[in-house]
C-alpha cells in the first residue's frame, strides 16, 4: 500500500527566508504527487501536483515541487515566505487507478510558522 | 470559481445519535469522496462515491456509515450510532472525470459528547 511520510512535524521560519518542506512517498509505480495547505478553520487547498513530465512543478502563491523518483521524495519549496504562508501542508499520493476511487492518502502534515 | 460547500460547519451531538453531514460538490464533477481528520491526526480517506454507488472504502467506514446522493447536488454521509471517537473534521471532496484533482470543502467539525 502507498504511504506519505512527512518527516518535519513543525517548522519555523523567518519571512523573506526560504522554504522547504520534506515529503516522501513509497509507492512501487509513478504516483501521482499533490501539496495541499490548510489554514487555520479552512478547508484543503490544492497547491500543485505532478503526474509525469517535467519533475519540477510549479503551484500557487508561488510554491513550487520537485519530484525525484531516486529518492522518492515531493519536496515542496517557496523561495521567500510571507507572514501569510503559516498554515498546515500536507503531502499526498493517489497510488494508483482503481476504477472510480483514485483515493488520496496523506502524510501527517507540517505546521508552518512564520516569524515577522 | 466554483467551490465544494459543506454544512454545518461545526455539529454537536451527544454518543448514539445520528447525525447527516451535508456536503454540495462542484456542479460537473462526478466523483465524490469522504475523508475525516481527528484532531492532531492525518487526514484518512473514508469512502469514495461514483455513479450513485461506493467505488472504495476504508476499514473506518463499517456498517455504522453510509454515504447518499439524494439528489443531483447533494452528497451526504451518515453516521447511525455516534462514537466519542467520531468526534473529528470531516472533509467532503469531488473530482471530475478524466481529472486526478480532488477539489475540497472547508469540512464540519463532528464533536460527540
Amino acid at each position: 500500500a502507498q504511504s506519505v511520510t512527512q518527516p518535519d512535524i513543525h517548522i519555523t521560519v523567518s519571512e523573506g527566508a526560504s522554504l522547504e518542506l520534506r515529503c516522501n512517498y513509497s509507492y512501487g509505480a509513478t504516483p501521482y504527487l499533490f501539496w495541499y495547505v490548510q489554514s487555520p478553520g479552512q478547508g484543503l487547498q490544492l497547491l500543485l501536483k505532478y503526474f509525469s513530465g517535467d519533475t519540477l512543478v510549479q503551484g500557487i502563491k508561488g510554491f513550487e515541487a520537485e519530484f525525484k523518483r531516486s529518492q522518492s521524495s515531493f519536496n515542496l519549496r517557496k523561495p521567500s515566505v510571507h507572514w501569510s504562508d503559516a498554515a498546515e501542508y500536507f503531502c499526498a499520493v493517489i497510488g494508483g487507478l482503481t476504477g472510480g476511487g483514485n483515493k488520496l492518502t496523506f502524510g501527517t502534515g507540517t505546521q508552518l510558522k512564520v516569524e515577522l | 470559481e466554483p467551490e465544494v460547500t459543506q454544512t454545518p460547519s461545526h455539529q454537536v451531538t451527544q454518543m448514539g445519535q445520528e447525525v447527516i453531514l451535508r456536503c454540495v460538490p462542484i456542479s460537473n464533477h462526478l466523483y465524490f469522496y469522504w475523508y475525516r481528520q481527528i484532531l492532531g491526526q492525518k487526514v484518512e480517506f473514508l469512502v469514495s462515491f461514483y455513479n450513485n454507488e461506493i467505488s472504495e472504502k476504508s476499514e473506518i467506514f463499517d456498517d455504522q456509515f453510509s454515504v447518499e446522493r439524494p439528489d443531483g447536488s447533494n452528497f451526504t454521509l451518515k453516521i447511525r450510532s455516534t462514537k466519542l471517537e467520531d468526534s473529528a473534521m470531516y472533509f467532503c471532496a469531488s473530482r471530475a472525470s478524466g481529472s486526478y484533482e480532488q477539489y475540497f470543502g472547508p469540512g464540519t467539525r463532528l464533536t460527540v459528547t
